[in-house]
C-alpha cells in the first residue's frame, strides 16, 4: 500500500518569494513516480512536475522544482518567485511502476499575499 | 488538441435518483481513470478502464456504482440510488498508450475539470 503525507493544510508566501511545499511518502514499492497537481478554485487538475524513483536529478519545470530526498522518502515541491495565480490547492501523488493508479495525499492550500 | 472533457460539470440530484458522468477522453487516449474527490480531502481512485474493458475496479464502491467505456462514445460513471454521501467532484482523466509495454503511458495521466455532484 502507498500513502502520501502533507503536513501543511495551508501556507502563505510573499508574492515574488520563494515557497516549499512539504511532502512524505511511504512505500515498499521500488520503482515509482512522484507527481505533484495544481488545482485552483476553478476546480480542474493541472499537472506541474514529475520525478521518477530513479531520477538522478531533481526535476525542474520553469518555476517549478522537485526536491527529492529518497532515503527520507521526501519530494518537496519548490515554487520561486511567487505570484498571485499560484494561490491554489497543490496535491502530491504517486503511482508505482505497474500499478494504474495514483494515490493522492490531502493536499496544501497554497495563498500569494501581494 | 482538445483536452479530456467531461460532462456536466454541475449535477443536482435528490436521494434515490441515478447519476450519469460523462467522460471523453484526450483524442488518441485508450485509457480512462476515476478519481473521487471528497470535500477537504485528495482525490481517490475509483476504477481504470480501457475500451470495452474494466481492468481495475479496486477503488469502486461494491454496490450502486458502475463505470463503463464503451467501443464508440464516452466514459460513463454510474451511480444509482444515489445517497449523500455520494456528494463529491469526479474527475476523470486519461493516458495515451505506451507503445513499448502497451500499457498506459506511466508519466501522463490528464484530468478532466470533474463533475461535482451534489445529493440534495
Amino acid at each position: 500500500a502507498q500513502k502520501i503525507t502533507q503536513t501543511q493544510p495551508g501556507m502563505f508566501v510573499q508574492e515574488k518569494e520563494a515557497v516549499t511545499l512539504d511532502c512524505t511518502y511511504d512505500t515498499s514499492d521500488q520503482s515509482y513516480g512522484l507527481f505533484w497537481y495544481k488545482q485552483p478554485s476553478s476546480g480542474e487538475m493541472i499537472f506541474l512536475i514529475y520525478q521518477g524513483s530513479y531520477d538522478e536529478q531533481n526535476a525542474t519545470e520553469g518555476r517549478y522544482s522537485l526536491n527529492f530526498q529518497k532515503a527520507r522518502k521526501s519530494a518537496n515541491l519548490v515554487i520561486s518567485a511567487s505570484q498571485l495565480g499560484d494561490s491554489a490547492m497543490y496535491f502530491c501523488a504517486m503511482r508505482a511502476v505497474g500499478s494504474y493508479q495514483l494515490t493522492f495525499g490531502k493536499g496544501t492550500k497554497l495563498s500569494v499575499i501581494p | 488538441n482538445a483536452g479530456v472533457m467531461q460532462n456536466p460539470r454541475h449535477l443536482v440530484r435528490r436521494r434515490g435518483q441515478e447519476a450519469r458522468l460523462r467522460c471523453s477522453p484526450m483524442k488518441g487516449h485508450s485509457h480512462v481513470y476515476w478519481y473521487r474527490q471528497l470535500p477537504e480531502e485528495g482525490l481517490k481512485f475509483m476504477v481504470y478502464l480501457q475500451k470495452e474493458n474494466i481492468i481495475d475496479e479496486s477503488g469502486m464502491p461494491k454496490e450502486r456504482f458502475s463505470a463503463e467505456f464503451p467501443k464508440e462514445g464516452p466514459s460513463i460513471l454510474r451511480i444509482q440510488q444515489v445517497v449523500r454521501g455520494d456528494s463529491a467532484a469526479y474527475f476523470c482523466a486519461s493516458s495515451p498508450l505506451n507503445p513499448t509495454s502497451g500499457g498506459p503511458n506511466f508519466y501522463e495521466q490528464y484530468f478532466g475539470p470533474g463533475t461535482r455532484l451534489t445529493v440534495t
